[in-house]
């Protein structure tokens, strides 16, 4: 089963306001959770590193005031897309590792649409 | 930076043949992953690689990896319509969970 779970599944929102993703680790604690993103027919990104307690650490060239995360839990990570335009429309999977022999579990996804 | 790469793209194979997709990266790395992705779906798990000359298989598919060459292949026997799919490679340099992708396979198996 799921193990890790992602709210929304898809969301259509207007250009410039935001929107929340959570991740939640259904039965493990994740001190750390990933962030990734996939536009059509490409690979995934990863976007940036959530750190339960402590500040996001970005990847090179991703916005840290546009995709705002917060990990206030050791189950829950929330992405906020903040002044969502056209070009954010995007696949966002979130991700953990139950340990370090453990696949990176990812959760169902969630299909951003601004329009 | 490191880079993976995936060969072929796309593959399009008859039900019943074999085929193998490869992986090649550019760093030193002991862990590799692969995964399925279906459309419009996240990605499914296939195989944890962890070590040098690791080969695993669950059903028609059989990974294994290569440290030395840095290389990964995946391979598929007797292919059925339910493996078409699209398949990733991805890396973690000892980095636990910041992967790199390849570019990905879209496997279509034709009757």
């Amino acid at each position: 089963g799921a193990v890790v779970s992602q709210h929304p599944s898809w969301v259509i929102c207007k250009s410039g306001t935001s929107v929340k993703i959570e991740c939640r680790s259904l039965d493990f604690q994740a001190t750390t959770m990933f962030w990734y993103r996939q536009f059509p027919k490409q690979s995934l990104m990863l976007m940036a590193t959530s750190n339960e307690g402590s500040k996001a650490t970005y990847e090179q060239g991703v916005e840290k005031d546009k995709f705002l995360i917060n990990h206030a839990s050791l189950t829950l990570s929330t992405l906020t897309v903040t002044s969502a335009h056209p070009e954010d429309s995007s696949f966002y999977i979130c991700s953990a590792m139950r340990d370090a022999d453990s696949p990176l579990h990812f959760g169902n996804g969630t299909r951003l649409t601004v329009t | 930076e490191l880079k993976v790469e995936q060969n072929p793209l796309f593959l399009s194979m008859q039900e019943g043949k074999n085929y193998t997709i490869y992986c090649n990266y550019s760093t030193t790395s002991d862990r590799l992953y692969w995964y399925r992705q279906d459309p419009g779906k996240s990605l499914e798990s296939l195989f944890v690689l962890l070590s040098n000359g690791a080969v695993k298989q669950e059903g028609r598919l059989m990974a294994s990896l290569d440290t030395k060459a840095r290389l990964s292949t995946l391979h598929i026997t007797a292919a059925v319509h339910d493996l078409s799919a699209t398949y990733f490679c991805a890396v973690d340099p000892r980095e636990y969970g910041k992967l790199t992708f390849g570019q990905g396979t879209i496997l279509t198996v034709h009757p």
